[in-house]
């Protein structure tokens, strides 16, 4: 079984400033995780992903995030916020092989930026 | 080129109506999954198709719920009997081949059940 935890339904940030939007998994295999990201009244589009590769993975739009496996962490980066970066966004975790596209999500964080 | 096209984008049924959902996957995916996403909450699995066949329905909440997309290409999920916890967005996804990571979302239906 799986399951992913985002931590804070809402965060705020000034415009400029660090983006931290965390997520925790539980799987009883070696996951695969990513992020998702919902601009309003559009579809679901992907951020970024962690297949067992690299440990540090870069996305779209300058965020990384970074598997740790003894925090069963999976928490998402972005040194400098932009307005057009407000929107919701979702962790997930698949267990991979015949499963890749059964994702478990959690129940998202909607970042707002200030000017 | 398109990306997933669902319709209609927004449904609303009278308790107790049978309702169909349709999504045009991106051409030439293989595999389409169906996902339910109630008010503030994240996306949850439906069901799974790969070309035709359907490879997974463990997500369908029950015997209410059916999904099919008999020439591998539209599918259409239908739920009979409508009762209000159905009220959700119904979120389609396809890939380009089975075991890719990658899913590409449609903007999903909304279904209001009053």
């Amino acid at each position: 079984a799986q399951s992913v935890t985002q931590l804070g339904s809402h965060v705020s940030v000034s415009e400029g400033a660090l983006v931290l939007l965390r997520c925790n998994y539980s799987s009883s295999v070696p996951p695969y995780l990513f992020w998702y990201v919902q601009y309003p009244n559009q579809g679901l589009q992907l951020l970024l992903k962690y297949t067992s590769a690299a440990t540090l993975v870069k996305g779209i739009n300058g965020f990384e995030a970074e598997f740790k496996k003894s925090e069963t962490s999976f928490h998402l980066t972005k040194p400098s916020a932009h307005m057009s970066d407000a929107a919701e966004y979702f962790c997930a975790v698949s267990a991979g092989g015949t499963s890749y596209g059964k994702l478990t999500f959690g129940q998202g964080t909607i970042l707002t930026v200030h000017p | 080129g398109a990306g997933v096209s669902q319709s209609p984008r927004y449904k609303v049924a009278k308790r107790g109506q049978d309702v169909a959902l349709r999504c045009d996957p991106i051409s030439g995916h293989v595999s389409l999954f169906w996902y339910q996403q109630a008010l503030g909450q994240g996306p949850e699995f439906l069901t799974y198709f790969q070309n035709e066949a359907q490879l997974d329905k463990s997500g369908l909440p029950s015997d209410r719920f059916f999904a099919e997309r008999p020439e591998g290409s539209v599918s259409t999920l239908k739920i009979q009997r409508t009762q209000q916890e159905d009220s959700a967005v119904y979120l389609c996804a396809s890939s380009p081949r089975d075991r890719s990571e990658k899913l590409f979302f449609g903007s999903g239906t909304q279904l209001s059940v009053l």
